[in-house]
């Protein structure tokens, strides 16, 4: 069965600071990872996606990627935050038609 | 290019009553998701379809959930009757093929008094 693992639910970083977001997966299949972001009152968007290909992905709003088959890890990286990236952050990964999420991370920036 | 419309954005009822949510897809996106996210969680699927037919409906409880997409363009969601552990955000996602690339509507939040 398909699963994700956020490991920390929250993550409060400075500004300009680096950030990493965890997300471990389970699963014994080919798999396809997601990380969704989710503003205030807002639904999910799309950061990136992992389907095949290069471990290192990129993806909108300055964040990237690695899909880490031997540690089973799909950690989310940016490398300088700004106040506008405090939302949810959300970690997927599809089984045979639907995404299966994480229970997210709120990822919150200090000025 | 519109996105996934929703409405009402803010729901809130007492329990036992009844209440129904609306979605439109993307024009053009033949598969349309609902989503139960409940507080501090990740979205939870509850539906799945496939233009007018319901591709994966395991996880609705359908003692007191149904979902229709009768012409396969925009579907609605009811609860019926609704209990307090209803409360939650109400996620509708449209997809043109498979579900590696859904686009999610801004939600309907319930609260059930």
């Amino acid at each position: 069965a398909q699963s994700v693992t956020q490991l920390d639910s929250q993550v409060p970083v400075f500004e300009e600071a680096p950030v990493e977001l965890r997300c471990n997966y389970s699963s014994s299949v080919s798999v396809y990872l997601f990380w969704y972001v989710q503003y205030p009152n807002q639904g999910l968007q799309l950061l990136l996606k992992y389907l095949s290909g290069s471990t290192l992905v990129k993806g909108i709003n300055g964040f990237e990627a690695e899909f880490n088959k031997s540690q089973t890890s799909f950690h989310l990286r940016k490398p300088s935050v700004h106040i506008s990236d405090t939302a949810e952050y959300f970690c997927a990964s599809t089984g045979a038609n639907n995404l299966f999420f994480g229970t997210g991370t709120r990822l919150t920036v200090i000025p | 290019e519109a996105g996934v419309a929703q409405s009402p954005r803010y729901k809130i009822i007492e329990k036992r009553q009844s209440v129904a949510f609306w979605c439109n897809p993307i024009s053009g996106h033949a598969t349309l998701y609902w989503y139960q996210q409940i507080l501090g969680q990740g979205p939870k699927l509850l539906i799945q379809f496939q233009n007018n037919g319901v591709v994966d409906d395991s996880q609705l409880p359908k003692d007191r959930f149904s979902a229709e997409r009768l012409k396969g363009v925009d579907s609605t969601l009811k609860i019926q009757p609704a209990k307090l552990e209803d409360s939650a955000v109400y996620l509708c996602a449209s997809s043109y093929a498979g579900p590696n690339e859904q686009f999610f509507g801004p939600g309907t939040r319930l609260t059930v008094l």
